[in-house]
């Protein structure tokens, strides 16, 4: 059974950083690409970024490019999004989700979520 | 890149069908054939219901359907239950941006 469990959510003042982190089971990690979603209070989903399953190519909306980096380490099965540089605006449930084997963006397993609340 | 536009709500009673649009223009929605819907009930993570367009994932209704026609994709739900209610999101390849975009979420309500 594919599961996906994110960690490392909480309170934040703006300008502070973060790092979440989502471990997966039940699935070959290293031959996925896995994403970043975030969800705002009371809007729509969002991507947020992307990672090859080798860690070798990454992808940002343009709305953190430079402030979130997405890592991965394959032999800990384990997804990272390091988020610096905090805004209010940055404020959302973050679920991480892992790519389907197919061409285009479907991703097929979510996480439950982690709550990411950027407030002085 | 601008999200894909959905209706804001879609209503039906039990045992309808409805249909959930999802119009985009021919650098996402158009160009490709790499649409998915997913389901979003309250205050819990979204769930993959249709991908490529019309595949629907082993364990989905097959009281759920997807298509296409032009720049816009459609979510047929038929025979609707009380279960259905939820959040429904399209989301499309698009040439624009490797991540791909979202539309802006649709409201079904079961009366």
């Amino acid at each position: 059974e594919v599961q996906l469990l994110e960690s490392g959510g909480g309170l934040v003042q703006p300008g502070g950083s973060l790092r979440l982190s989502c471990a997966t089971s039940g699935f070959t990690f290293s031959g996925y690409g896995m994403r970043w979603v975030r969800q705002a209070p009371g809007k729509g989903l969002e991507w947020v970024s992307a990672i090859t399953g080798g860690g070798e190519n990454t992808y940002y909306a343009d709305s953190v490019k430079g402030r979130f980096t997405i890592s991965r380490d394959n032999s800990k099965n384990t997804l990272y999004l390091q988020m610096n540089s905090l805004r209010a605006e940055d404020t959302a449930i973050y679920y991480c989700a892992k790519r389907t084997s197919r061409t285009g963006t479907t991703v097929d397993y979510w996480g439950q979520g982690t709550l990411v609340t950027v407030s002085s | 890149q601008s999200a894909l536009t959905q209706p804001a709500s879609v209503s039906g009673s039990p045992g309808q069908s409805i249909t959930i649009s999802c119009t985009g223009t021919s650098s996402d929605v158009g160009g490709y054939n790499y649409v998915s819907w997913y389901q979003q009930h309250s205050d819990k993570a979204p769930k993959l219901m249709i991908y490529d367009v019309s595949n629907r994932p082993s364990g989905v209704s097959i009281r759920f359907s997807g298509s296409k026609s032009g720049n816009t994709a459609s979510l047929t739900i038929s025979g609707l239950q009380a279960e259905d209610e939820a959040d429904y999101y399209c989301s499309s390849y698009t040439s624009s941006s490797t991540l791909g975009v979202f539309g802006t979420g649709t409201k079904v309500t079961v009366l």
